[in-house]
């Protein structure tokens, strides 16, 4: 079946640690997002991807780096400049530049400890 | 002034009572608009896209769209439990491609 793929499901990250967030879709979808999401709040964009080996930051790109090496690969990195990481992160895409809306993956939900 | 914006709630409507979401946006070029449906602890999910001014019916639910008014809202006709979520508004940018999306409104439907 076609969709987006996120791993881990949960993620616990310790102070100063960088983590990386797997996101993998198969849908041959040429651009790609990530958003962060607190609790009781919409979704507020990181980067975004509309071509391998390019991107994009969002409105909340500080303490997050990415790659796009693959079409069908867009990691996130969490890095320890992050000082309020804890949050659900939900990875997306749509084909092209295409206005029909975007396809989530079920999300990563980071806790610090 | 914040790109989408909408009611925070929470709204509690009776079951079988219409269920009626609002949501204005700042960006008078934009051309698509979304609502997702997102259930506590999972991601959204797309319930309604609408281009043209006027209204889209797909079963109980209706997007209404008024470009000159900057505004959109979904309507829920026969709200049921099930329909209990909060209700994301988003609206694609088309500089860079990219959905906004407004902060969600909390929908709690009644027994």
């Amino acid at each position: 079946d076609g969709g987006i793929t996120q791993s881990p499901k949960y993620l616990f990250r310790k102070e100063g640690q960088n983590v990386t967030l797997s996101c993998e879709q198969n849908l041959n979808h040429d651009a790609m997002y990530w958003y962060r999401q607190d609790p009781g709040q919409g979704l507020r964009l990181i980067y975004y991807s509309q071509i391998v080996n390019d991107f994009q930051k969002g409105d909340i790109a500080e303490g997050y780096s990415v790659s796009r090496e693959k079409k069908e690969s867009f990691p996130l990195t969490v890095t320890s400049a992050q000082k309020n990481p804890t949050a659900f992160y939900l990875c997306a895409s749509i084909p092209g530049t295409s206005n029909y809306g975007y396809t989530f993956g079920s999300g990563t939900r980071l806790t610090v400890v | 002034q914040k790109e989408v914006e909408q009611n925070s709630g929470p709204l509690s409507v009776p079951e079988g009572a219409i269920a009626s979401l609002n949501c204005t946006y700042s960006d008078r070029g934009s051309q698509s608009f979304f609502w997702y449906r997102q259930y506590s602890g999972k991601s959204p999910e797309l319930i309604m896209s609408i281009y043209s001014n006027g209204d889209k019916e797909d079963g109980r639910f209706t997007a209404q769209l008024n470009k000159a008014s900057q505004y959109v809202s979904l309507l829920i006709r026969d709200s049921q439990p099930s329909d209990s979520a909060t209700y994301l508004c988003a609206v694609f940018y088309n500089q860079g491609g990219k959905l906004i999306f407004g902060q969600g409104t909390e929908l709690s439907v009644k027994p």
